[in-house]
């Protein structure tokens, strides 16, 4: 069955950097795009941006542009998100979600269990 | 990108039927997938496509759009549909997400 496992939870200070990592499992990893999400507490989902596995093409939410970085190693069927220059406002739950498409839509169709980061000094 | 709009909440009687709404011009080119959240937990896909539900979610979800509008449908509303549901859809090449309906079962 398909699997995203994430990578537990982390505290940081302000201004540093964290990396939260997505381990996929019961498919073929380079079939499907990755895509991260975070929610704040209480807020709505928020989408960061998303990673073609096959080769790495990346893109972006403007709003996150500059101090997000998506990566995937194809050898350990992992994608991971690393954020950097971290605020207060950066605390929340970041999750990964695998993309299926079909002909005519494309949704997330599975979602790893949520990684929380909190930023705190 | 443009923003899709959700009432932020709604509530329905045991055995009812519900719906929850999602604007935005995206939806004009492209179809909303819906999402239910509860508390403390991952998102979980309930309608995407045109009317599609994913293998295990029953079938009183039901979705629909026209012009800009998404809709997602509960019938016979159970008390485990008690959630948040999100929507979300392409917009371009990004991807943009409703701020949330709160589905209260009374």
């Amino acid at each position: 069955q398909v699997q995203l496992v994430q990578s537990g939870a982390e505290v940081k200070k302000p201004g540093a950097s964290v990396k939260v990592s997505c381990k996929a499992s019961g498919y073929t990893f380079t079939t499907y795009a990755i895509h991260w999400v975070r929610q704040a507490p209480g807020q709505r989902l928020e989408w960061m941006g998303w990673i073609n596995p096959r080769n790495g093409n990346t893109k972006f939410s403007q709003k996150f542009q500059g101090r997000v970085t998506i990566t995937r190693d194809t050898s350990a069927s992992t994608a991971s998100m690393e954020l950097s220059s971290l605020r207060s406002e950066d605390t929340a739950v970041y999750f990964c979600a695998r993309e299926g498409c079909n002909s005519v839509s494309c949704q997330h169709d599975y979602w790893g269990q949520g990684t929380l980061v909190t930023v705190s000094s | 990108s443009s923003e899709l709009t959700q009432d932020p909440a709604v509530s329905v009687a045991l055995g009812q039927t519900v719906r929850i709404t999602c604007q935005g011009n995206s939806l004009r080119s492209y179809y909303a997938s819906w999402y239910q959240q509860k508390p403390g937990q991952a998102p979980v896909l309930v309608i995407y496509g045109k009317n599609n539900r994913p293998s295990g979610i029953p079938d009183r979800f039901s979705g629909s759009s026209s012009g800009n509008t998404a809709s997602l449908t509960i019938t016979e509303a159970q008390a485990e549909d008690e959630a948040d549901y999100y929507c979300n859809s392409r917009d371009s090449g990004d991807i943009v997400f409703g701020g949330g309906t709160k589905l209260t079962v009374l």
